[in-house]
């Protein structure tokens, strides 16, 4: 069955530091987000991205975020200066098709901790 | 009211026992609505979609109320593995999915 695959599975950075978040969406899938989860709360849209732009962000994707299609299989989610408040799970997540009854496939997600 | 609204729990349940939660949404534009499931430290995965008014998949049963913006999900003869929490999700524009805190349900034996 095909998935979303994303990398590091866990990422601890200092405050300050770059990071880039790496995710390889279901192949034949056109529309790509990512989504964050602060441990004990709900699963935060971030961004979706299509045709190789943003879509919609959320107040939350700041200057500091910004997302890539570097190439025909990579989705990234780079944050510029990390900041305590950027620890979460973050989730890729990939759909088929644009609509409301079109199924979001999640990524197992990558546990970024900042220091 | 909040966008999707659930009660935390835990529901703490026997094995065997049925069990049903609730969700409120505030957009009374949404058509379309998802119950997700998420293990600890794991990722939201589909259980079932909502879409008129109601849906059901084996032990599984969701429902949708337009009128009062509510939607349930149902589970019966509940098992161990059913232990996880239950994430109400209703779509936005453009594909966006928002999400409500979720339900924690604990099966015991």
């Amino acid at each position: 069955e095909p998935e979303v695959t994303q990398t590091p599975s866990h990422q601890v950075t200092q405050m300050g530091q770059e990071v880039i978040l790496r995710c390889v969406p279901i192949s034949n899938h056109l529309y790509f987000y990512w989504y964050r989860q602060i441990l004990g709360q709900k699963v935060e849209f971030l961004v979706s991205f299509y045709n190789n732009e943003i879509s919609e962000k959320s107040e939350i994707f700041d200057d500091q975020f910004s997302v890539e299609r570097p190439d025909g299989s990579n989705f990234t989610l780079k944050i510029r200066s990390t900041k305590l408040e950027d620890s979460a799970m973050y989730f890729c997540a990939s759909s088929s098709l644009q609509g409301e009854d079109t199924e979001a496939f999640f990524g197992q997600g990558t546990r970024l901790t900042v220091v | 009211r909040k966008e999707v609204e659930q009660d935390p729990g835990p529901f703490n349940v026997p094995e065997g026992a049925t069990v049903a939660f609730n969700c409120t949404y505030s957009n009374s534009a949404s058509q379309s609505f998802f119950w997700y499931r998420q293990d600890c430290r794991k990722e939201p995965k589909l259980l079932m979609s909502v879409y008129s008014s109601g849906n059901e998949d084996g032990r599984f049963t969701a429902q949708l109320n337009r009128a009062s913006q509510y939607i349930s999900l149902l589970i019966r003869d509940s098992k161990l593995s059913d232990s996880a929490t239950y994430l109400c999700v209703v779509p936005g524009g453009g594909n966006k999915l928002t999400f409500g805190t979720g339900t924690q349900l604990k099966v015991e034996l």
